[in-house]
């Protein structure tokens, strides 16, 4: 049982071009959640998916899409990378109450 | 929108002394959640709280939660090095959960031996 997986784990861009992170899980669990985390700002919200085939934005969804084809997948693609998209990306899921979060990747836009 | 301030940002203790973390929401919240991650780490989910004036203990750790669920604190009696890293609440709004968590900026906690 892995839990909560994402790869990659690191990943360099540079400005403008494009990426998808991938999430799984293999808990069947309903919802699935993007964070991002940068310093002093904790985790922001960036989509989320309440079941197979829905998306919906969180907190900062600009610069991002999402998709969950299936169950156990949750995929973030950015489109053209900014700089300010450098972050720890955190993928979560979740049953009912608490969340299960990834080990994160570490994306550096250059 | 739903904010959760959480201080302090960062708290330096010597071994053996407690630590606590409060968290203040600007709406009343359906339930509070407390995360731990450890430098380098992913948060990992410590707890939840749901009723008003709750109070939870996991051994040396003390969790309350406030009569008019919108605040929250966090308590380490005695800290010990395996306490080091950075202690997030997570607020859960009206809407259960489903559409996520809205966490503080947590609270960076650093050990002194």
């Amino acid at each position: 049982n892995a839990g909560v997986t994402q790869t990659p784990k690191f990943r360099v861009l540079k400005t403008g071009q494009s990426m998808t992170l991938l999430c799984a899980q293999d808990m069947n669990h309903e919802y699935m959640y993007w964070y991002r985390q940068d310093p002093g700002m904790g985790l922001r919200l960036i989509h989320y998916s309440v079941g197979e085939g829905t998306t919906a934005k969180g907190e900062v969804p600009d610069g991002y899409n999402v998709s969950r084809l299936k169950k156990q997948n949750f995929l973030l693609g950015l489109e053209s990378a900014a700089p300010s998209q450098t972050s720890v990306y955190f993928c979560a899921s979740s049953h009912a109450a608490s969340q299960y979060f990834g080990p994160g990747t570490r994306l550096l836009v250059l | 929108g739903q904010q959760v301030m959480q201080i302090p940002q960062y708290q330096h203790v010597q071994e053996g002394e407690d630590f606590t973390t409060y968290c203040n929401s600007s709406t009343t919240l359906s339930n509070i959640q407390w995360y731990k991650q450890r430098p380098g780490g992913h948060p990992v989910f410590l707890i939840q709280l749901v009723k008003s004036g709750e109070v939870k203990k996991q051994k040396r750790l003390t969790f309350q939660f406030g009569e008019a669920k919108k605040n929250s604190s966090l308590h380490i009696t005695a800290t010990q090095t395996t306490d080091v890293g950075t202690y997030f609440c997570a607020g859960v709004g009206a809407g259960g959960g489903a559409d996520g968590l809205t966490f503080g900026k947590g609270t960076h906690l650093i050990i002194q031996p």
